[in-house]
């Protein structure tokens, strides 16, 4: 069974400190991989896609970025935080190309001050 | 405009009782999904919809891509469904886009 992770479960950060959130899925080769963001009582925005090792898409620009570094991880991150940042975030696989079903991680409860 | 228009935005529900949600597209979906958000925030996958009908317990979907609209039917519902509900629309090989979701309340 796959089984993703996200770390870390919560962060609090300063206004214009970096960030790194990441994502681990395991249990499946060659998953496509997304980041999410959702503000507090809002809906969900894709930000990123990957569907290899070293290829990602923006999909949204929020000034954040996105790596995959390994099939099975993948990172956001920032330089220089903003409180717009603020919210949470969710990393989500599906199998294969095309049109398929996504499936969510836990997510990260990030608070800028 | 939103692309993916969800309604209502919020309901409350008398235990037992039965609710219909709806997602209107204004893009081409080709495929959409239902989910509940329970308050801890984990997104729990309810429905995978090609065109066409599903039911799981309690639950039953529909997605009708002709005339670009999505519905999701609760049965009886009980105290354990409250949450709020997402539809997403996927328009483009994993280009999800969201409702802004229904945030359904059970009373017992």
């Amino acid at each position: 069974a796959q089984t993703i992770h996200q770390w870390p479960v919560a962060e609090i950060k300063a206004v214009g400190s970096p960030l790194s959130l990441g994502c681990t899925i395991k249990g499946k080769s060659s998953p496509n991989l997304y980041w999410y963001w959702q503000a507090t009582g809002g809906t969900l925005q894709q930000l990123f896609y990957s569907i290899t090792v070293g290829q990602v898409e923006s999909v949204v620009q929020l000034n954040l970025s996105a790596s995959r570094p390994k099939d099975d991880q993948f990172i956001l991150s920032t330089e220089k935080l903003l409180l717009s940042h603020s919210g949470f975030y969710l990393c989500a696989w599906s199998p294969g190309r095309g049109y398929a079903e996504q499936f969510f991680g836990p997510g990260t409860r990030l608070t800028v001050l | 405009g939103d692309k993916v228009k969800q309604s209502p935005s919020a309901l409350s529900l008398q235990e037992g009782t039965n609710s219909a949600l709806r997602c209107n597209f204004s893009i081409a979906a080709t495929t959409v999904q239902w989910f509940l958000q329970n308050p801890r925030g984990s997104l729990i996958n309810l429905f995978y919809l090609v065109p066409g009908t599903k039911e799981n317990g309690r639950l039953k979907s529909a997605f009708d891509s002709k005339e670009s609209y999505s519905t999701l039917h609760i049965r009886d519902a009980q105290l354990e469904d409250s949450g709020t509900y997402f539809c997403a629309a996927d328009y483009n090989q994993g280009k999800l886009i969201f409702g802004q979701g229904t945030k359904l309340s059970i009373k017992p």
